[in-house]
């Protein structure tokens, strides 16, 4: 099986602009979790989705949103960037949700700069 | 609310050393335990977990423990290798949710 995707790998953007990103999960798998990797926070998790709904979100400014396709595939926007927005953006999927433990598959991630 | 602790790094050791890298962890209910391991220029994998108390997680020489008691999930191996070389995230997950909990991640370097 093809393995997390994720486009674009490299993405430069200036302060004010807007941003999507995209995340192909391995086939199969209905759950979508978006995470952010910067080097003063670490990894936080933005958030997550199944079935095309919205079921978990972390502590991030609405600036930050995402979205399901019927075909499990995601995107995150970011709008109004900030400097502090540069970061490695990383998908993980997941077969299934409701059991005790759902192994995560993590993409390469993108490297968005913000200049 | 939940959360992780790991031991800060840098880790530099010669090939063939012991190691420990510490994680100790917050969390309510029951958690499952993760390691994972980022190589130069990709993306998270999955080393090791446990998913109960007691339980052991091993994979590829590395091994870690579940200790409720001490609420820690420490990550060990015998004899490292120079390919071991990468940074080490210990991590949670609450029961049957998808949304992780990092810790800061630990860099290890392997010297020939």
């Amino acid at each position: 099986k093809a393995g997390v995707t994720q486009t674009p790998r490299y993405l430069i953007k200036t302060r004010g602009q807007q941003v999507t990103l995209s995340c192909s999960p391995i086939s199969g798998h209905r759950s979508v979790s978006w995470y952010q990797q910067t080097p003063g926070q670490g990894l936080q998790f933005l958030f997550e989705y199944f079935s095309e709904t919205q079921r978990n979100k972390g502590n991030f400014p609405g600036r930050f949103s995402g979205r399901q396709f019927s075909n499990s595939r995601s995107e995150m926007n970011v709008s109004t960037l900030e400097l502090g927005d540069s970061a490695l953006y990383l998908c993980a999927s997941s077969p299934n949700a409701g059991t005790s433990y759902n192994e995560q598959f993590f993409g390469p991630g993108t490297r968005l700069t913000v200049l | 609310g939940d959360s992780v602790t790991q031991m800060e790094g840098p880790v530099t050791l010669s090939e063939e050393a012991f190691l420990t890298i510490n994680c100790t962890y917050t969390a309510t209910g029951y958690p499952s335990l993760f390691w994972y391991v980022q190589y130069p220029g990709e993306g998270l994998q999955l080393l090791l977990k446990a998913t109960k108390a007691d339980d052991k997680g091993s994979n590829k020489g590395f091994e870690a423990t579940y200790r409720k008691e001490t609420t820690s999930f420490h990550l060990e191996k015998g004899s490292v290798q120079v390919s071991d070389s990468a940074v080490y995230f210990c991590a949670l997950s609450d029961y049957g949710a998808n949304n992780l909990f990092f810790g800061t991640g630990t860099r290890l370097t392997v010297i020939p």
